[in-house]
């Protein structure tokens, strides 16, 4: 069975620091997705990473592919109030299906 | 993109009976899945709603639990049946594009069964 691990657990930060979220497996992947959460609300799509290695940029959120592609990051630049909330990764249960397994998830609060 | 509608939004239920969650996507989607989250954590995958067939449930999921309708392309439902408090969590339906694999969530059904 897949296992998809997220580190930190929880993080509480105050608003203008850095963080980074990991999530890590044993098992290579072709592709990995990166979600937020926000209370009352589904997960919304941030980024799917597909080449080991890759790195890709939304705003002050950065992504990042593990070379071996069995793991991910997600850095946040000078954190914001906004940015709080629950991310999640993701990846596709097998080569060839739809079906996606989530990560233990982090939960990130940024205080004012 | 897709914009998904789930109703009800939330719901207190007593033990024993059973509560349909209907989802609409505004957009015709290939594939429909539902997922269960307890709050602040992870989503557990429930099913795949296969238009026009039965749908295929994960393991710890049976049909006689949660049945699931998938009429057309565009809605779904999701049955809690013979609830127990051990149901109470938020129910989530999902469309995903298979051109892009990009993933549209609901908002969600909170169930709190007493």
């Amino acid at each position: 069975t897949q296992l998809l691990e997220q580190s930190p657990q929880f993080l509480s930060i105050q608003e203008g620091e850095n963080l980074t979220v990991y999530c890590n497996s044993s098992s290579v992947f072709s592709s990995l997705q990166w979600y937020r959460q926000e209370p009352g609300e589904g997960p919304v799509l941030l980024v799917t990473v597909v080449t080991g290695g890759e790195v890709k940029k939304l705003k002050r959120l950065t992504f990042q592919f593990g070379d071996a592609r069995k793991d991910s990051s997600l850095h946040i630049t000078a954190a914001q109030p906004g940015d709080t909330g629950l991310y999640l990764c993701a990846v596709r249960t097998t080569s060839g299906t739809y079906k996606y397994i989530f990560g233990t998830g982090t939960r990130l609060k940024v205080l004012a | 993109s897709a914009v998904i509608s789930q109703k009800p939004s939330r719901d207190i239920c007593q033990r024993g009976t059973s509560l349909t969650i209907q989802c609409q996507v505004d957009s015709q989607v290939t594939m429909m899945f539902w997922y269960r989250q307890q709050p602040g954590q992870s989503l557990t995958l429930i099913a795949t709603a296969n238009q026009g067939s039965e749908a295929t449930y994960e393991s710890g999921f049976v049909i006689d639990k949660f049945p699931i309708s998938r009429p057309n392309l565009t809605f779904s439902t999701l049955t809690v049946s013979n609830m127990s408090p051990e149901d109470s969590s938020i129910y989530l339906c999902s469309a995903l594009f298979v051109e892009s694999y990009e993933q549209y969530f609901g908002p969600g059904t909170r169930l709190t069964v007493t």
